[in-house]
């Protein structure tokens, strides 16, 4: 079965921390990987990696796909409170239409 | 503002009873999912929708089921509630062929009680 683990399950930094997130996956079929942001409700678009060591950037988000080990980092440079939400990772198959996801990362950034 | 507007965003049912939860698509969008997301843990797909039929299903039993109607708008039957249906439920639209993510809606609060 297709698995995605997220780890940390939560952590909690002051500000100005730098803060690195992991997700691993057991897929066959793989097709893309993505990170989304959970404030409140509505989970927010952040990434899709599709190819292996090609790191994406927004702004002090940035992530990276590692295909060969199966893993995939996302990683938030000088934190702020805004920053505090549930971080979930999601993968895509071949041929699927769904996408499996982590239990996320709850982080907490304190001023 | 996210384009994907869900309705209602909370209400309370009694075990046993029955729920519709509805989604309107963004525009542009022809593919409808819905997820439900129990507290702690990740989205897990129910089902998605596409041209009006059911374009695949998760490991849901048959008494969650669908609609999706030609504007695209969808809606989330659940009959004979179970106290363990408490959740989030999240419908995403996406357009078919041109997968790039997920827009979510901000979901509807279920409690089961």
């Amino acid at each position: 079965e297709d698995k995605v683990v997220q780890s940390p399950l939560s952590l909690v930094v002051h500000e100005g921390d730098t803060v690195t997130l992991n997700c691993s996956y057991e897929v066959t079929n793989f097709r893309s990987l993505l990170w989304y942001k959970q404030e409140k409700k509505a989970p927010t678009f952040l990434f899709m990696l599709t190819s292996s060591g090609i790191e994406k950037k927004s702004g002090r988000l940035s992530s990276i796909l590692d295909k060969k080990e199966l893993f995939s980092i996302l990683n938030i440079t000088a934190t702020q409170t805004g920053d505090s939400a549930i971080y979930l990772c999601a993968v895509n198959f071949s041929n699927d239409y769904k996408l499996s996801f982590g239990a996320g990362t709850t982080v907490t950034v304190r001023a | 503002e996210t384009g994907v507007t869900q309705s209602p965003t909370h209400l309370i049912k009694t075990r046993g009873q029955q729920v519709t939860l509805r989604c309107s698509s963004q525009s542009g969008h022809n593919t409808v999912s819905w997820y439900q997301q129990a507290l702690g843990q990740g989205p897990q797909f129910i089902f998605q929708y596409y041209r009006e039929e059911e374009n695949g299903r998760g490991n849901f039993p048959p008494r969650f089921s669908g609609l999706q109607f030609p504007n695209y708008s969808s809606e989330l039957n659940v009959n004979a509630l179970e106290l363990d249906d408490s959740a989030l439920y999240l419908c995403a639209s996406s357009l078919a062929g041109f997968f790039y993510g997920y827009t979510f809606g901000s979901g509807t609060r279920l409690t089961v009680v």
